[in-house]
């Protein structure tokens, strides 16, 4: 079965430092790869998506993913963490006919939640 | 997404009530996707319909849940005789069509708590 991991619950770091949030997936084909912000009370946002093509996706508000075959491995970065950014960071795979899903039913990891510190 | 609204914000219910979730996607779009987001958990799909047809229900328990999305206006999540477990936000999303699954944006949700 589909299934992703993000091993961090919590992340602290300083405004301005670089920032990389992990995320593992369990997959038989080449997955479609999301990472999602989601504020507190709000709803959730589509940073970046990775489909094909190249492994190196850019998303919005400065965000990079790269997705790592080998490593089963979708992770987040960020050269330089703004105060703003501290929300909780959701990593998602999309689930196909193949596994009996529909396309729009993503599968996602319980979050890494992001503080950052002045 | 102000595009994707979702009321209401909060709702509380004692166990055994009903609670109906509505769901107004952005304009032009007649896709609608219910996730359900329990506490420390990510987000779990639920069901996806378009316009007045069910498409996946894989993720709906078999009993006390039913979505509908009617030719006009809103989606609804209808929670029959609520339980302390069901509470929960519930969000929805809502898309064009439905090319490779991305999913822009999720309502702002409505938290739902089961007293």
């Amino acid at each position: 079965a589909q299934s992703v991991t993000q091993p961090d619950i919590h992340i602290t770091v300083s405004e301005g430092a670089s920032l990389e949030l992990r995320c593992n997936y369990s997959y038989g084909a080449t997955p479609y790869l999301f990472w999602y912000v989601q504020s507190p009370g709000q709803g959730l946002q589509l940073l970046l998506k990775y489909f094909s093509g190249d492994t190196l996706v850019q998303g919005i508000k400065g965000f990079e993913a790269e997705f790592k075959r080998s490593q089963s491995s979708f992770n987040l970065r960020k050269p330089s963490v703004h105060w703003s950014d501290a929300a909780e960071y959701f990593c998602a795979v999309g689930a196909t006919m193949n596994y009996g899903g529909s396309q729009g039913n993503l599968i996602f990891g319980k979050g890494t939640k992001l503080s950052v510190k002045p | 997404n102000a595009g994707v609204m979702q009321n209401p914000r909060h709702l509380v219910r004692r166990r055994g009530q009903e609670a109906r979730l509505r769901c107004s996607p952005m304009k032009g779009h007649s896709h609608v996707y219910w996730y359900r987001q329990l506490p420390e958990e990510g987000l779990k799909f639920m069901v996806y319909l378009q316009k007045e047809n069910i498409i996946d229900e894989s993720g709906m328990p078999k009993e006390r849940f039913s979505a509908e999305f009617p030719k006009e206006g809103p989606s609804i999540l209808r929670i029959q005789q609520v339980v302390r477990g069901d509470s929960a936000a519930y969000f929805c999303a809502s898309t064009q069509k439905v090319a490779q699954g991305d999913i822009g944006f999720f309502g702002q949700g409505t938290r739902l708590t089961v007293v």
